[in-house]
């Protein structure tokens, strides 16, 4: 596609529901990352795949939080008995990393998570 | 791990002055830094990025300067104009592409006419 698509744009949630967020990744780019940005805040890393594996689930700030990544493309990000701390906007980015370096990363438009 | 400072958080100028943001990272490893511009309800997206085989790289307006010594590197905006009122992010990471990048919090950039 043109550019890193995500679905909801929003979504508003009661608290204690489960949520998925969809990411699809620019066509080719085998790295794909998720960020979290809540209001006033920086870029919170959470989760970063290459390909289909997770190399670095760090970020991830609880076990209610998870993400899989399947056919290297499509990566949804899972939110388990949702709390009022989760809201934020979540943002997602891929690259594409090539020989002799790079790491441009693109985002998306971001899911805007409201949990209320 | 990576942890990236970034400041000021806020920083407001007049149009036509010049605008500085300061970023220091921990990892001597690191040697990629990208600056992010982001708009009010839009994504971030890239302005400029140094690499660590060059001290210093220029986009018209727009400059970045990298210390590796000193692990700082700073954005700066010559000319400030309206436009360039958004909130601007300093990240670091290694350049190879398989690996992740840590961000500052962000400086809010406000440009008065």
């Amino acid at each position: 596609g043109a550019g890193v698509s995500q679905s909801p744009s929003n979504k508003v949630t009661e608290k204690g529901k489960d949520v998925e967020l969809r990411c699809d990744p620019i066509s080719g780019h085998t790295a794909l990352y998720w960020y979290r940005q809540s209001l006033g805040q920086g870029l919170e890393f959470l989760i970063y795949f290459q390909g289909n594996s997770a190399p670095d689930k760090s970020g991830l700030p609880s076990d209610r939080f998870s993400a899989e990544r399947t056919g290297g493309s499509v990566s949804t990000l899972t939110i388990q008995r949702t709390q009022q701390e989760d809201s934020a906007v979540y943002l997602c980015a891929s690259s594409a990393p090539h020989r002799g370096g790079g790491n441009t990363i693109y985002f998306g438009e971001g899911s805007w998570l409201t949990v209320v | 791990g990576e942890n990236v400072e970034q400041h000021p958080s806020t920083l407001s100028v007049q149009e036509g002055d010049s605008a500085v943001i300061k970023c220091t990272y921990s990892d001597s490893a690191s040697n990629y830094f990208p600056w992010y511009k982001q708009e009010l309800g839009k994504r971030p997206q890239l302005i400029i990025d140094i690499r660590s085989n060059v001290g210093e790289k220029k986009d018209q307006r727009i400059a970045v300067t990298l210390n590796k010594t000193a692990k700082h590197f700073s954005l700066h905006i010559t000319e400030t104009q309206p436009e360039d009122s958004a909130v601007y992010f300093c990240a670091a990471g290694l350049n190879s592409g398989y690996s992740t990048l840590t961000f500052g919090k962000g400086t809010m950039l406000l440009v008065s006419p």
